[in-house]
């Protein structure tokens, strides 16, 4: 297996933009996670999904944050419009099902809004 | 709730001697307990994980870590480190009794000077 594939892996755009990151997680894995990663905050975790299903988005900072999982092998996040806070490193990550199974994370994309 | 503690944000140590990365946890039950590795611009990568049996769990790239209940600790060690060894260290815990998502401390950073 290829592993968690994200793209892009960078991405540079200007404020007010829209911006969509893909994530496409390990066959058979039930749970997708996507994490943004800053200096000042650590790994936060945005949103997760189980079997397509969001469970969980308490962690989308704000209402121009949105996600979606239309099918078992592909992710977006989309930011809309975009601002320079945002800069930062986003993360994909997928498990299966089972407590003691543990992540496996994409590469990342490095987001940069200027 | 649960939650994690790193209490080191940095961590040097020399060539060939051995090194210690903290982590302690609360969970209101049982942990599973994980530690990954983040290299430069790369996802967090699975080092080795605690679920149940010897509280000595051997994991990647020779490290280990001790599962300690009384004192609610899963410490990190390699008995000689590398340079290469030198990296982001990430403890994370999930309780045994749902399907919630790990919870991930704030990060170590490991440096070994030549």
């Amino acid at each position: 297996d290829a592993g968690v594939i994200q793209s892009p892996r960078h991405e540079v755009t200007e404020m007010g933009q829209e911006v969509t990151l893909r994530c496409k997680p390990i066959s058979g894995h039930d749970y997708l996670f996507w994490y943004r990663q800053t200096m000042m905050r650590g790994l936060e975790l945005l949103i997760y999904f189980n079997n397509n299903v969001p469970i969980d988005d308490s962690g989308m900072p704000e209402d121009r944050f949105s996600a979606k999982m239309p099918n078992a092998s592909f992710s977006t996040l989309k930011i809309q419009p975009s601002e320079p806070r945002d800069s930062a490193v986003y993360f994909c990550a997928s498990r299966e099902s089972g407590g003691a199974s543990g992540y496996t994370f994409g590469s990342g994309t490095r987001l940069t809004v200027v | 709730a649960q939650s994690v503690a790193q209490p080191e944000d940095q961590v040097n140590v020399a060539e060939g001697n051995p090194l210690t990365v903290k982590c302690t946890y609360s969970v209101s039950g049982n942990p599973y307990l994980f530690w990954y590795v983040q290299y430069p611009n790369r996802g967090l990568q699975f080092l080795l994980k605690y679920i149940t049996g010897d509280n000595l769990v051997k994991g990647s790239y020779g490290f280990e870590a001790e599962f300690n209940k009384s004192q609610t600790s899963f410490h990190l060690k390699k008995p000689s480190a590398l340079v290469s060894d030198s990296a982001l260290y990430f403890c994370a815990v999930r309780d045994w009794g749902g399907n919630t998502p790990l919870v991930f401390g704030k990060g170590t950073r490991l440096s070994v000077i030549a």
